[in-house]
């Protein structure tokens, strides 16, 4: 079946644009995650979805950045007024969401680079 | 603050010397502990979960065990097409609420 998609694959933007960046989750997976992986860096947690409520939120590294889920499905990650420490690949992730411990599927990632 | 530390940073090998990657992790409670492989320009792909002290899991040429305080990825006899990033993440219970916390990887590269 298919897997998580992201669009746009890469963006190159300019300091101070905002940007959109989407995320197509495994179909009938409930729970939604947005991570961000810079150079030399492990990947870091930004924000969950469970449906279309956001109960942890506490890796958004500033409130230039949001995010929401509509429909239980797709999920759009919003960086406003972007500042080159920004760039990164931000990968999405979806799972079942039963007792917890229920496995993270990967998209391919947005490789955001900002000018 | 939950830590996952992997070691080494890279490694290489050359095609058929089997090794061994460390995670190593302090947590409140651990929930599971995953491993995934990353290659160039892709995102992590799963690997493994483990979720008690004792386990273990087997695919192809990689055998992950679990610890109270790491993993090991054992690699038997590994091939060219093994070399990636691997990567090490726990999820805790309670207030960490689902989110997993990433090592840094190991980079590894076998050659022929």
């Amino acid at each position: 079946g298919a897997g998580v998609s992201q669009s746009p694959s890469n963006k190159v933007t300019e300091k101070g644009k905002d940007v959109e960046l989407r995320c197509d989750p495994i179909s009938g997976h409930t729970a939604l995650y947005w991570y961000r992986q810079s150079l030399g860096q492990g990947l870091e947690f930004l924000i969950y979805f469970q449906g279309n409520s956001a109960p942890d939120k506490s890796g958004l590294p500033s409130d230039r950045f949001s995010a929401e889920r509509t429909g239980g499905s797709v999920s759009t990650l919003t960086i406003q007024r972007t500042q080159q420490e920004d760039s990164a690949v931000y990968l999405c992730a979806s799972s079942f969401q039963l007792a917890g411990g229920e496995t993270q599927y990967f998209g391919p990632g947005t490789r955001l680079l900002v000018l | 603050e939950d830590q996952v530390t992997q070691s080494p940073e890279a490694l290489r090998l050359q095609e058929g010397e089997s090794s061994s990657l460390n995670c190593s992790y302090t947590v409140s409670g651990l929930r599971g502990l995953f491993w995934y492989r990353q290659d160039p320009g892709k995102g992590p792909e799963f690997l493994f979960t483990l979720y008690s002290a004792g386990e273990e899991k087997e695919k192809e040429r990689l055998k992950a065990t679990l610890t109270k305080k790491e993993s090991f990825l054992h690699i038997t006899a590994p091939k060219p097409e093994d070399s990636a990033t691997y990567l090490c993440a726990v999820q805790v219970r309670g207030g960490g609420g689902n989110k997993l916390t990433f090592g840094t990887g190991t980079q590894l590269k076998v050659e022929l």
